[in-house]
């Protein structure tokens, strides 16, 4: 079975700064989706960034890029130039290309709670 | 645009106690529809999902049922809430073909069994 691991439970930046959460996922299939979601305080669930396993090219997103190794089966993400608006739970997740049984499921990391400081 | 309201925002219920929560979406037809619980301090576990009306599959086995009776309706019922029901619940429609759909979420309901 895929699983999803958030290895920081916690982590701060400063405001303007530049700050990498990581995730690490494990997984025998060779095509899948992958995603970052941020939850601020009001707890609704924004998707941030989106990778397709098949695509070599690093998907970015106006400050948000991800650093996808998929031999290393590692999918971070960068936040540049940091906002207080970024202060939110960020969480990893995993989705497979295949459509069967469990396979149709989210796979979601724990999570990484974000402070930005002014 | 596409926009997923959640009804309703906060809820208080006794134990025992039937729950009825609605889930609609503007914008789009036919959309896959999800329903997810988040409790506390954790991730979310898929409860639900709908590629169509009338079609329902269930992730785990609980008190909880959904239905999908409109297009764009997804409701979650329990004929007798337990505490272990308290959580934050968010809906979801996918982009794109199920299984490999992008999903974006409502803004959730916050249920609090006494």
């Amino acid at each position: 079975a895929q699983t999803v691991t958030q290895s920081q439970p916690e982590m701060s930046v400063q405001e303007a700064e530049t700050v990498t959460l990581s995730c690490t996922y494990d997984t025998s299939e060779s095509d899948y989706y992958l995603f970052w979601y941020k939850q601020p305080p009001s707890r609704q669930m924004i998707l941030v960034i989106r990778q397709e396993a098949y695509k070599q090219q690093n998907a970015t997103e106006n400050r948000f890029s991800v650093n996808f190794q998929k031999a290393a089966k590692s999918f971070s993400l960068k936040i540049s130039d940091s906002q207080l608006g970024d202060a939110a739970m960020y969480f990893c997740a995993y989705r497979s290309a295949y459509n069967a049984g469990n396979n149709r499921k989210l796979i979601w990391g724990l999570g990484t709670s974000l402070a930005v400081n002014p | 645009s596409q926009t997923i309201h959640q009804w309703p925002a906060t809820l208080v219920q006794p134990v025992g106690s039937p729950l009825s929560l609605e889930c609609t979406v503007e914008g789009t037809s036919n959309p896959n529809l999800y329903w997810y619980r988040q409790a506390a301090g954790r991730g979310l576990q898929l409860l639900f999902y709908s590629v169509g009306i009338g079609q329902i599959s269930s992730e785990v086995p609980q008190n909880l049922s959904a239905s999908r009776p409109q297009d764009r309706q997804f409701i979650l019922s329990s004929k007798k809430l337990l505490l272990s029901d308290s959580g934050f619940y968010l809906c979801a429609r996918g982009e794109g073909y199920f299984p490999t759909d992008t999903q974006y979420f409502g803004p959730g309901t916050r249920l609090t069994v006494l």
